[in-house]
């Protein structure tokens, strides 16, 4: 069963310091990985995407990395906003020839605080 | 880019009635489109995949007859909640494909029944 899994479900951090955010997935075949930032009451926006090959990706302050041996991701957030606040969600595409199909991790939530 | 708008953002209705929620790819064509539904501090949960000109296909659990779902043209999907119950208040987010940006996610409805 294809599944994603991110951790910790929840985070508290002070402005200005930095955090790693984990997923590990189980989604074969593996297409791309995705992480997304959701703010509360809005829709997901996409932060990176990887591919198989690619180990490291980078937005802004984001940077997500990919280790497609032992499937596990990481989104690393450098020095840390208010703005920042919201849950992080991990995505893993596969494509079984029939169509993608979007495997959702259940998110970290992050606070920023002051 | 590629711009999903939905719309309304928020709703409340009473219990019985439908309520509509439309989604448009504003900027691209969007021959498939995607409907999920959030619960509070859940993850999306893919509700039913919507193909213009045909029929929507449903995920296992989802009823057809309540979720009604129209993708009547290459730029809007619309979602009705019919005789709507105070249990389908929810979260409820599209999404569309667009070539290498890959999905793009609406800004949600929050759909209140009362």
């Amino acid at each position: 069963k294809n599944q994603v899994e991110q951790s910790p479900q929840s985070l508290i951090i002070l402005e200005g310091k930095n955090c790693t955010l984990q997923c590990n997935y189980t989604v074969s075949p593996f297409s791309n990985l995705r992480w997304y930032k959701q703010d509360t009451g809005r829709g997901p926006v996409s932060l990176t995407i990887m591919t198989f090959s690619e180990n490291t990706k980078s937005n802004g302050r984001y940077t997500a990395t990919l280790d497609a041996d032992t499937k596990q991701s990481s989104l690393h957030i450098t020095a840390s906003q208010l703005s920042d606040s919201a849950s992080y969600i991990c995505v893993v595409t596969s494509n079984t020839g029939g169509g993608n199909k979007l495997t959702f991790g259940t998110g970290t939530q992050l606070k920023v605080e002051l | 880019g590629a711009v999903v708008s939905q719309h309304p953002s928020r709703v409340i209705c009473k219990s019985g009635t439908s309520v509509k929620i439309e989604c448009r790819s504003l900027d691209f064509q969007a021959t498939t489109m995607f409907w999920y539904r959030q619960f509070p501090k859940k993850s999306l949960m893919l509700m039913a995949t919507s193909n213009e000109g045909s029929k929507a296909t449903y995920e296992q659990g989802v009823e057809k007859d309540k979720f009604l779902i129209n993708h009547a043209s290459l730029t809007l999907s619309t979602l009705t909640v019919t005789s709507a119950h105070p249990e389908d208040s929810s979260f409820y987010i599209c999404s569309a494909m667009r070539d290498t940006y890959g999905y793009t996610f609406g800004s949600g409805t929050r759909l209140t029944v009362v």
